[in-house]
């Protein structure tokens, strides 16, 4: 099993739409979560950090389930440009590394 | 914000080369770099830790006779495959870590290695 597990995708969904991806992950020690967005043929780039209270940055909410071990990103409105493919991570643990864990990616595509 | 630099962008080598790629915090010091390796339609996968001064720490699977990191000064980690194969071509991304154990990582644009 992976350490961290993403919708399988790719969602195709119509400009305006809500978006909703879910990502598990196994290592009950991680300490801290994170969305990226990668571009084809690009690095990736940090979206945003999700904490446990959830946050929100304008069209983007993020959530975190310790419990569960599971992490959520909901897209709002989407827009053209928010294509792209969407990267849950984990930190682990410094003792443990402290390294970065990729899930897979889930791939959006928004279409007119 | 902090930027990471990797050259070459992209490289096209024969098989069996070795290909040197560097990685730069170009306004910071990194006293952690890490090289991922990402295969089209896959995700990253970290292949090492390079902490400065010291051996790097490679991951289950890596090759470290195959893949040798030098992380030399604060601001430059170098990663070269040798004797390269096609089953080496990939996107290699680096990514930098200014200190402590939860600064952010900021990731290199990555270079394109295509063996023939």
């Amino acid at each position: 099993r992976k350490e961290v597990e993403q919708d399988p995708g790719p969602f195709n969904v119509p400009e305006g739409a809500t978006v909703a991806f879910n990502c598990t992950y196994s290592n009950s020690a991680s300490q801290s979560f994170f969305w990226y967005r990668q571009d084809c043929r690009k690095e990736p780039k940090l979206l945003m950090s999700v904490y446990s209270s959830g946050n929100e940055d304008g069209r983007f909410t993020a959530q975190l389930n310790r419990a569960s071990q599971y992490i959520s990103l909901l897209i709002r409105d989407s827009k053209l440009s928010d294509s792209a493919t969407y990267l849950c991570v984990v930190n682990r643990a410094y003792n443990q590394g402290g390294k970065l864990i990729f899930g897979q990616g889930t791939e959006l595509s928004v279409k007119p | 914000g902090a930027v990471v630099s990797q050259h070459p962008s992209r490289v096209i080598c024969k098989s069996g080369t070795s290909v040197k790629i560097e990685c730069r915090s170009l306004d910071f010091q990194a006293t952690t770099m890490f090289w991922y390796r990402q295969f089209p339609k896959q995700s990253l996968m970290l292949m090492a830790t390079s902490n400065e001064g010291s051996k790097a720490t490679y991951e289950q699977g890596v090759e470290k006779d195959k893949f040798l990191i030098n992380h030399a000064s604060l601001t430059l980690s170098t990663l070269t495959v040798t004797s390269a194969h096609p089953e080496d071509s990939s996107f290699y991304i680096c990514s930098a870590r200014k200190g402590g154990s939860t600064d952010t990582q900021y990731f290199g644009p990555g270079t394109r290695l295509t063996v023939l």
